[in-house]
């Protein structure tokens, strides 16, 4: 079964600008939570979405949006890109139906730098 | 509120060692589930083992072994016979709720496992 895969693996943009980022979940999982990792804020959590319904959200600025698709794939978007955007950007998948024995598999991540 | 604290940033063990990393969490639901994930320098997060909050058992996985002490609200990841391959931070993580909720998860801040040759 292929893993969860994510668009494109490397980004440069330059502040001001906006990027889609695009994750395909693992066949059957409905469910896809998209991270962001910097060296200073750790992992935290943007957003989930289930059934093309975001599900839970985190605590970040709008310009941070996402959305779903009915093949269960999400894209991720960041809007007028700013010097801090700069993250590892990890999106994860899973069944979405289990509570907490729910578990999350990764993808390999997308690397955005905004200069 | 729940929340995962790992009070390790960096550690260093010689390879063939066992060695265990730590985690405490905090949460009044009942209901919760304990995740170890690995992060090689690559960037992606692998995952390790679970722990259910109702198990009686610690989980195992190959060399990996979850070692819960529910009463201490503790779930430290213990690696045996270390190898060089080990080298990676490693997350702690938590997701409360029961069966059909929607809860999400949290980690803690990490910790740095270097293995030494």
């Amino acid at each position: 079964k292929a893993g969860v895969t994510q668009t494109p693996r490397y980004l440069i943009k330059t502040r001001g600008q906006q990027v889609t980022l695009s994750c395909s979940p693992i066949s059957g999982h409905r469910s896809v939570s998209w991270y962001q990792q910097t060296p200073g804020q750790g992992l935290q959590f943007l957003f989930e979405y289930f059934s093309e319904t975001q599900r839970n959200k985190g605590n970040f600025p709008g310009r941070f949006s996402g959305r779903q698709f009915s093949n269960s794939r999400s894209e991720m978007n960041v809007s007028t890109l700013e010097l801090g955007d700069s993250a590892l950007y990890l999106c994860a998948s899973s069944l979405g139906v289990a509570g907490h024995q729910e578990t999350q598999y990764f993808g390999p991540g997308t690397r955005l730098l905004v200069l | 509120a729940q929340k995962i604290t790992q009070t390790q940033p960096g550690m260093f063990v010689q390879e063939k060692e066992a060695v265990t990393l730590d985690c405490t969490y905090d949460t009044s639901d009942p209901s919760y589930g304990l995740f170890w994930y690995k992060q090689p320098s690559s960037g992606e997060m692998i995952f390790l083992i679970y722990q259910g909050s109702y198990d009686q058992q610690n989980a195992t996985e190959g060399r990996y072994s979850l070692n819960f002490q529910k009463a201490r609200k503790s779930a430290n990841l213990v690696i045996s016979a270390s190898q060089l391959g080990d080298s990676a931070m490693y997350f702690c993580a938590m997701r409360e709720g029961g069966y059909s909720s929607a809860s999400k998860i949290i980690f803690g801040s990490g910790t740095r496992l270097s293995i030494r040759p």
